[in-house]
């Protein structure tokens, strides 16, 4: 099975900030990699699949980028809505595996 | 609109079963592999089974093989997840996606006695 890992595990920023999560898989899964916020109480939420390729509705200060084994969520300008936990999922095959989540936090 | 309502959860003692489900609509069900991914309290996403569109292949974590079976019937447009001999680590969240999207709240299952 194909491991993931994230870090950091926990990112404290501030509004306004540049922030930048990484995932890494154990083997390549090519671009098959999404990223998910999610919210205290509620379900995850799709933010960009294929690596990069935002979500209707996602604003633009989330990007991702990344190929092979390494792969980052970068949000250009910290706005207050964006503070949640973050995960990878890749899903090259299966079994699909998360990685463990990025809690963003107010500094 | 797509829309994925899980239901079935309940609280369960350990040993014991239980079968969620999912009913989908706004696209064609037929067409989407579709998997499960639970969370349990205060923990991270985990991602539990997946079968493809037709029904035909299935896939499960280690942590759940033997033990869940997943299936679907296109005709009603649901996705099932059979639960059998639950443990307290199966206690969480679970919800159904759509490929790689999740819509809906999920449903909670307890395990405790």
């Amino acid at each position: 099975d194909i491991q993931m890992t994230q870090s950091p595990s926990t990112l404290s920023a501030s509004v306004g900030d540049r922030v930048t999560i990484t995932c890494r898989a154990s083997q390549s899964i090519s671009r098959w990699l999404a990223w998910y916020q999610q919210k205290p109480g509620k379900a995850p939420e799709l933010l960009m699949s294929i690596a990069s390729s935002l979500e209707s509705g996602v604003p633009s200060r989330f990007s991702g980028s990344g190929s092979g084994t390494e792969f980052t969520l970068t949000i250009s300008s910290l706005q207050p809505d964006d503070f949640a936990t973050y995960y990878c999922l890749q899903y090259i095959n299966y079994p699909h595996t998360f990685g463990q989540g990025t809690k963003l936090e107010i500094k | 609109e797509v829309q994925l309502l899980e239901s079935g959860g309940d609280l369960v003692q350990p040993g014991g079963s239980l079968r969620l489900s999912c009913a989908a609509s706004g696209f064609t069900f037929s067409s989407y592999d579709m998997s499960w991914v639970r969370q349990a309290p205060g923990k991270g996403l985990e991602w539990v089974s997946g079968i493809t569109g037709g029904g035909g292949t299935t896939y499960y974590a280690d942590s759940v093989k033997g033990r869940f079976t997943i299936s679907r019937d296109n005709s009603k447009n649901t996705l099932y997840l059979q639960m059998n001999s639950l443990r307290g680590e199966d206690t969480a969240v679970y919800y159904c996606a759509k490929g790689i999207t999740m819509r809906g709240q999920g449903t909670l299952v307890t395990v405790s006695s």
